[in-house]
């Protein structure tokens, strides 16, 4: 089992509230993500970091923000959620090696805004 | 980087037969990894293969990887019902980061 952690797991929202997705991690792993999953499987990255202070936008455009002020902690924000947001967000973590190894996951957070 | 292509889309099988998955990506890589998914679950790393290996097993697990062709096939021998789940395929191109191919949804009936 990975020491990775989500909540909430599953969210339903109405448009325009802001909310954050939690993520922490208990391995001391210094890289993180954030990917975004639709209903017909694909898995997106929508933000990463390398490290404390370290944050980066992924493949796919997102209106979220994320922070990382601590090493085990990666949450990611939506100003002012639309319907367009619903999706399953997943978080994950790995070690700092030159070439990326192994992602431990998240259970997900499953978002719906109406 | 673009995605990875799986195929096929969706597999169904009895338990006790094998299921074979395949993956194609467009760029060079260090690595090549696949991941499964329970459904409304996060994912799980089955196997990883490097840029210089071909093959690599694990239990009931068999990934072959052929450069030349950007190609990757994942093996399941002697499926079970527990099997039953969605597999990916991951590619570290080097810029940190893992992009997903779009999955293949294994079902394994008893």
């Amino acid at each position: 089992e990975a020491d990775i952690y989500q909540t909430p797991r599953y969210l339903v929202i109405g448009t325009g509230k802001k909310i954050t997705l939690e993520c922490s991690q208990t391995m001391g792993h210094d890289k993180m993500y954030w990917y975004q999953q639709d209903p017909g499987m694909e898995l997106h990255l929508i933000h990463y970091s390398y490290g404390v202070n370290s944050t980066e936008k992924g493949d796919l455009s997102s209106e979220s923000t994320v922070s990382r002020i601590r090493t085990e902690h990666f949450p990611l924000t939506l100003e002012s959620a639309r319907p367009s947001h619903t999706s399953q967000y997943l978080c994950a973590s790995s070690h700092r090696t030159a070439n990326t190894g192994e992602l431990f996951f998240g259970e997900g957070s499953r978002l719906t805004v109406l | 980087s673009q995605q990875g292509e799986e195929d096929p889309q969706a597999l169904s099988i009895q338990e006790g037969e094998n299921a074979t998955m395949n993956c194609s990506y467009k760029t060079s890589i260090n690595n090549l990894q696949w991941y499964r998914q329970n459904s409304g679950r996060g994912l799980v790393h089955l196997i990883l293969i490097r840029s210089n290996e071909r093959e690599k097993h694990s239990g009931r697990l068999r990934v072959t990887l052929d450069t030349s062709k950007k190609s990757s096939s994942l093996l399941i021998t002697a499926s079970r019902a527990a099997d039953t789940a969605s597999y990916f395929c991951a590619t570290d191109e080097g810029f940190q980061k893992l992009v997903f191919g779009t999955g293949t949804r294994l079902l394994v009936s008893p």
